[in-house]
């Protein structure tokens, strides 16, 4: 089951511009998460925000969590060629904490 | 040590076949997972271990049998796939404490490549 998604689907901006993704989801969460993965390859943990937190940095990073809206952003500044990936928010399913359930994902390609 | 590491990389298996993924880890993580992902598709949750025991089972057709062997490994039998299993299959691994795994980050190995033909 898919507990979020995500908007745009694809987004392409050039370098250095800043890219701004959307999670919106659909239970109540403890927490929600962000993940990067890179073509066909594992994920990588880039922040977690707790559901009593409403925004949370992490260098070039920046998220927000409207829980009221049962929303997520994800800034990206100052956008690199390396930052091309699939970006993905995950949360937990509300009815159990063992279950880490992603949305349907944001690709982002940063033009040289 | 920081990682997961899963092995083989990359598999090509015939539907009569058996094989197995493993999926070490040594952060002394007392959740272990594995995920399904199609291409162009979120990963999809398959199994929960805390403690080594099974957790969760999210209705994986018994040709998948996972196995935990002690703290910081992993395995995933196949037996009788079919070709619409043909998927990156993802292990990660995270703490276990007072407030459940899915609190906190998860560790993702680089996957396995699975192609069943």
């Amino acid at each position: 089951s898919q507990q979020g998604e995500e908007d745009p689907q694809a987004l392409s901006i050039q370098e250095g511009e800043n890219a701004t993704m959307n999670c919106s989801y659909k239970t109540s969460i403890n927490n929600l998460q962000w993940y990067r993965q890179n073509s066909g390859r594992g994920l990588v943990h880039l922040i977690l925000i707790r559901s009593n937190e409403r925004e949370k940095h992490s260098g070039r990073l920046r998220v927000t969590l409207d829980t009221s809206k049962k929303s997520s952003s994800l800034l990206i500044t100052a956008s690199r060629a390396a930052d091309t990936a699939s970006y993905f928010c995950a949360t937990d399913s509300g009815d159990s904490s063992y279950k880490l359930i992603f949305g349907s994902g944001t690709r982002l390609l940063v033009r040289p | 040590d920081t990682e997961v590491t899963q092995t083989p990389k990359h598999l090509v298996m015939g539907m009569t076949n058996k094989k197995s993924l493993k999926c070490e880890q040594h952060m002394g993580h007392r959740a272990m997972y594995w995920y399904k992902q199609k291409a162009k598709k979120p990963p999809e949750l398959m199994f929960v271990y805390s403690y080594e025991k099974l957790s969760i089972n999210e209705s994986v057709p018994s040709r998948f049998s996972p196995e935990c062997p002690n703290s910081s490994l992993l395995n995933l039998h196949l037996h009788a796939l079919q070709p619409e299993d043909s998927a990156l299959y993802l292990c990660a691994s995270s703490q276990d404490k007072g407030q459940g795994p899915a609190n906190y980050g998860y560790t993702f190995g680089s996957g396995t490549r699975l192609t069943v033909v």
